[in-house]
């Protein structure tokens, strides 16, 4: 199985503050990584797809991007509604998650 | 619109087997695949399985051995089963819709499933 080491595992951030969460792929899985989010009690909502493209409805302040085998949600200025835990995941073969980010207000 | 519903008993007893139906709206799974991910409390995701829009079936090898998912097209339902369950399999269950680039663009609210005697 291939598998997906994200981090950081936490992260305290401030209001309009740029977050960046990264994942590593233990192989190449090209461009077919997506990320979620999931707030508490609530079933994870993919923000992107395709490493780079936003899901209907997400923000422009999310975006994805890909350096080899190491692929990076950025959050280009926090909001309060961005609060919850993000997941990346590859769809390269039988599908994988990362461990999750537990993204928090300072 | 699309849609997709979990629903199943909220208590297992151990060794026992689980019977989940997700009930689908807003497209056809002849054309989508249908996928099974689970969530232990305060955990990451985990994927369990797929029904392919064809028909066929995978599954976490991880769980193979006890797992089994199966459709009825004509009632837009796809099932899982899962046996021989133990405390670790308290979890939340979601079917998931995968959209053409192998994510899951609609997902059902969740069942969570208690196994306890």
């Amino acid at each position: 199985d291939i598998q997906m080491t994200q981090s950081p595992a936490s992260l305290s951030a401030s209001l309009e503050e740029i977050v960046t969460i990264t994942c590593q792929a233990s192989q190449n899985i090209g461009n077919w990584l997506a990320w979620y989010q999931q707030k508490p009690g609530k079933s994870p909502q993919l923000l992107i797809y395709g490493t780079t493209s936003l899901a209907d409805g997400v923000p422009s302040r999310f975006s994805g991007s890909r350096s080899g085998t190491q692929y990076s949600l950025k959050i280009s200025r926090l909001q309060v509604e961005d609060i919850g835990i993000y997941y990346c995941q590859q769809a390269s073969s039988t599908p994988t998650f990362g461990g999750g980010t537990k993204l928090e207000l300072k | 619109q699309v849609q997709l519903k979990e629903s199943g008993p909220g208590l297992v007893q151990p060794s026992e087997t689980l019977s989940l139906t997700c009930t689908v709206s807003g497209f056809s799974l002849t054309s989508y695949n249908v996928h099974w991910v689970r969530q232990p409390p305060g955990k990451g995701l985990e994927w369990m399985g797929v029904m392919w829009s064809g028909g066929s079936t995978d599954y976490n090898s991880a769980l193979k051995s006890r797992l089994s998912i199966s459709r009825d097209t004509s009632k837009n339902q796809v099932f899982l089963k899962m046996n021989s369950l133990q405390s670790e399999d308290t979890t939340t269950y979601y079917c998931a819709r995968e959209n053409y680039s192998g994510s899951f663009d609609y997902w059902g609210q969740g069942v969570m499933v208690t196994v306890s005697s």
